[in-house]
């Protein structure tokens, strides 16, 4: 599993953003993608997963209706979109493959997104 | 659904050893032997040292090692060495296909 992430984004208060996670192995269908937050100097926070074979996503209480989740398994890719975003989305996204026992066992670079008018 | 407590920094000298604590409730920690621990050196992503609470990856140094009691689980690093110094995340299991995370430990090589 390789996961390689879409660059870095500077958007204004209000805008929407899509970032992307894109894996070049071939078994992306059979688990499970989840997103992490790190804001400046903060730890991790983990959003929300998704199985991309049948796009069952789940989120995490803080960002249930905040982000949204999605994945396109013919091109190996899951997605994480804000609608409009704020200040306070200014963070460094990872994706990572959530595995049995819930442990993340590779991850993406990370996507650093800042939010700034 | 709280962040699980872990020390904001420890530090230790080469050759030392050094445990990081992370405390979290009966609903994640200490229902659940799904306990995970990360190291982040700086502007990387997340490695994964330990899964299962106790268990390593392939290719993690037997330096690493994890364990758990009650609602605490602790990660002890032996023979530190210059490079352990890095933020060390642990993570764990919540229930209803949910994680929660810590608050992430800076560790200094003195």
């Amino acid at each position: 599993v390789q996961l390689v992430q879409s660059g870095a984004e500077v958007k204004k208060p209000g805008q929407s953003l899509k970032i992307s996670c894109k894996d070049s192995g071939n078994s992306f269908a059979t688990y499970w993608i989840a997103w992490v937050r790190q804001m400046p100097g903060k730890g991790l926070e983990w959003m929300g997963i998704i199985y991309p074979g049948d796009s069952d996503t789940r989120y995490g209480p803080s960002f249930e209706g905040q982000v949204t989740i999605s994945a396109d398994k013919s091109i190996n890719t899951a997605y994480l979109q804000w609608s409009r975003l704020k200040a306070s989305d200014t963070a460094v996204y990872y994706c990572a493959r959530q595995a049995a026992g819930d442990m993340f066992d590779s991850w993406g670079q990370g996507t650093l997104v800042t939010v700034s008018s | 659904q709280s962040a699980l407590t872990q020390p904001a920094s420890v530090s230790g000298s080469p050759g030392q050893s050094i445990t990081i604590s992370c405390t979290g409730t009966s609903s994640d920690v200490g229902a659940f032997n799904l306990v995970s621990w990360y190291q982040q050196h700086p502007g990387k992503a997340p490695r994964l040292l330990i899964y299962e609470v106790t268990k390593r990856p392939s290719g993690i140094s037997n330096r690493f090692s994890g364990s758990k009691s009650g609602n605490t689980a602790s990660l002890t690093i032996s023979g530190l060495q210059a490079d352990d110094e890095a933020d060390y995340h642990c993570c764990s299991y919540a229930g209803s296909s949910k994680v929660v995370f810590g608050g992430g430990t800076k560790l200094t090589v003195l």
